[in-house]
């Protein structure tokens, strides 16, 4: 079967950094999405993978191996705001988006 | 600024009643989607359509229906709704297929009592 793992909650301080791994069984691989979504919120696109290697957008940069089936997704100078679920999602050989559960990250200050 | 908008926010509904959930968008993308949201579980896909009037099953289509007689709206029916129908339903669009940036709208929280 198709598998996405993503760890269910992880707490971090504001202003440090939290790296959140996604790692991936699926049939065939043809891209990776983060999305962040706020509690009662829609979820909103933060990055797409289809390449090894890391990709840097701003505060948040977002990594991938396909050889190992493994993304993560790193956010730097955490703030308040950034407390949110992070859904990891792949498509696979059929062009079928595959989810994860999301990982919900608690920002203490 | 690209917009998803779904009908209703919150609905309490009985067991039995039907149940039209819409949704419109207005950046006339081809691509509409239907999931449900689920603690504990990744999204999953209900129905989804690429082109007015067409359709596809999703992962979990049972006890649902949908309609797309217009390309900027994507309908979602329960014909029966049950308990199990409990969840967040979300809309999205794409205009690039399942490869492009998903659009979603802010979902409809559905309680059938």
């Amino acid at each position: 079967g198709q598998n996405i793992d993503q760890p269910t909650e992880m707490t971090a301080t504001e202003g440090a950094i939290v790296q959140i791994n996604c790692t991936y069984q699926t049939s065939g691989f043809n891209g990776l999405f983060w999305y962040q979504q706020h509690a009662g919120e829609a979820p909103t696109f933060l990055s797409y993978n289809v390449l090894d290697g890391l990709e840097e957008k701003g505060r948040f940069s977002s990594f991938l191996s396909r050889s190992k089936g493994y993304s993560y997704l790193l956010l730097k100078e955490l703030q308040m705001k950034d407390s949110a679920s992070y859904l990891c999602a792949v498509i696979d050989s059929n062009y079928q988006l595959i989810w994860g559960a999301g990982t919900k990250l608690i920002i203490k200050p | 600024d690209v917009k998803v908008t779904q009908s209703s926010r919150y609905l309490v509904k009985r067991t039995g009643e039907k149940v039209f959930l819409e949704c419109v968008q207005d950046m006339d993308h081809e691509n509409m989607f239907w999931y449900r949201q689920d603690p504990g579980l990744g999204l999953r896909l209900i129905y989804f359509s690429y082109d007015v009037k067409m359709k596809e099953k999703g992962d979990i289509p049972e006890g649902y229906s949908v309609s797309r007689e217009k390309k900027e709206r994507f309908s979602l029916i329960l014909e029966s709704a049950s308990t199990n129908q409990t969840s967040m339903y979300l809309c999205a669009s794409s205009g690039q297929g399942v490869t492009g940036e998903l659009f979603f709208g802010e979902g409809s929280r559905l309680t059938v009592l």
